[in-house]
C-alpha cells in the first residue's frame, strides 16, 4: 500500500536560517510526488511537484527538493528561511492517474525572529 | 480567474443535522475529491469523483455522501449518522493522465463545527 512518512511534527527555525523537511514515501512504482503548503484556515497551494526527469525540482517561493529513489525521499529545503514561510507543510504521492493523492500527516514549520 | 471555490466558509451542525458543502470547479477538471483534515493526520480522502453521474468512496466515506450531476460541481453532505463531523473540509480537482500539468487544485476549505 502506498504511505507518505513526514518524521517531523513540528520544526522551529530561525529567519534567515536553513530549512529541511523530511518526506519518505512507500509507493511500487515510479512516483509523482508533490510539496503543499497550507495557512491557517486556508487551501493547500503548491510548492512544487516531481514526476521525472532532472532529480531535484524548483518550486515558489524559493523551495525546492530532491528526488532520491533508492532513499525513496523528497526533502523540501529553503535556504533561507522568512517569516512568511511559517506554515504547514504537506508532502503527498498520487496513486492513480486520475491525481488522488495520498498525504503524510504534516510538518507544522514556526519562524523565530 | 480558474479555480475551486468552496462555500460556506464556515459552517455550523446541530446534532441529528444533514448539512451540505458546495465545491464548484471551473478548471474543466474531470477528477473532483473531497478530503477531510484533522490536527495531526493530514488529509484523508472521503470520495472522489472522475466522471459525471459516479464516485467512489475513499478511505473515511461512512457517514458522507456525494452527488456529481454536473461536471463542475461536487457537493458532499455531512450526514446525521457521522459521529465525528468537525473538521476541515477540502474540495480538489485534478486532469486525468501523465506529465506536467495533472497536479491537485484545491479550494479554501470549509470548517464544520457540530455545535
Amino acid at each position: 500500500a502506498q504511505s507518505v512518512t513526514q518524521p517531523d511534527i513540528h520544526i522551529t527555525v530561525s529567519e534567515g536560517a536553513s530549512l529541511e523537511l523530511r518526506c519518505n514515501y512507500s509507493y511500487g512504482a515510479t512516483p509523482y510526488l508533490f510539496w503543499y503548503v497550507q495557512s491557517p484556515g486556508q487551501g493547500l497551494q503548491l510548492l512544487l511537484k516531481y514526476f521525472s526527469g532532472d532529480t531535484l525540482v524548483q518550486g515558489i517561493k524559493g523551495f525546492e527538493a530532491e528526488f532520491k529513489r533508492s532513499q525513496s525521499s523528497f526533502n523540501l529545503r529553503k535556504p533561507s528561511v522568512h517569516w512568511s514561510d511559517a506554515a504547514e507543510y504537506f508532502c503527498a504521492v498520487r496513486t492513480d492517474s486520475w491525481g488522488k493523492l495520498q498525504f503524510g500527516a504534516g510538518t507544522q514549520v514556526v519562524v523565530t525572529p | 480567474d480558474g479555480g475551486i471555490t468552496q462555500s460556506p466558509k464556515y459552517l455550523f451542525r446541530k446534532e441529528g443535522q444533514n448539512v451540505t458543502l458546495s465545491c464548484e470547479q471551473n478548471l474543466n477538471h474531470d477528477a473532483m475529491y473531497w478530503y477531510r483534515q484533522d490536527p495531526g493526520q493530514g488529509l484523508r480522502l472521503i470520495y472522489y469523483s472522475q466522471i459525471v453521474n459516479d464516485f467512489q468512496k475513499g478511505d473515511i466515506a461512512e457517514g458522507y455522501s456525494v452527488s456529481r450531476e454536473k461536471k463542475e460541481s461536487f457537493p458532499l453532505t455531512v450526514t446525521s449518522a457521522q459521529k465525528n463531523p468537525t473538521a476541515f473540509y477540502l474540495c480538489a480537482s485534478s486532469h486525468e493522465g501523465a506529465g506536467m500539468n495533472t497536479e491537485a487544485f484545491f479550494g479554501q476549505g470549509t470548517r464544520l463545527t457540530v455545535v
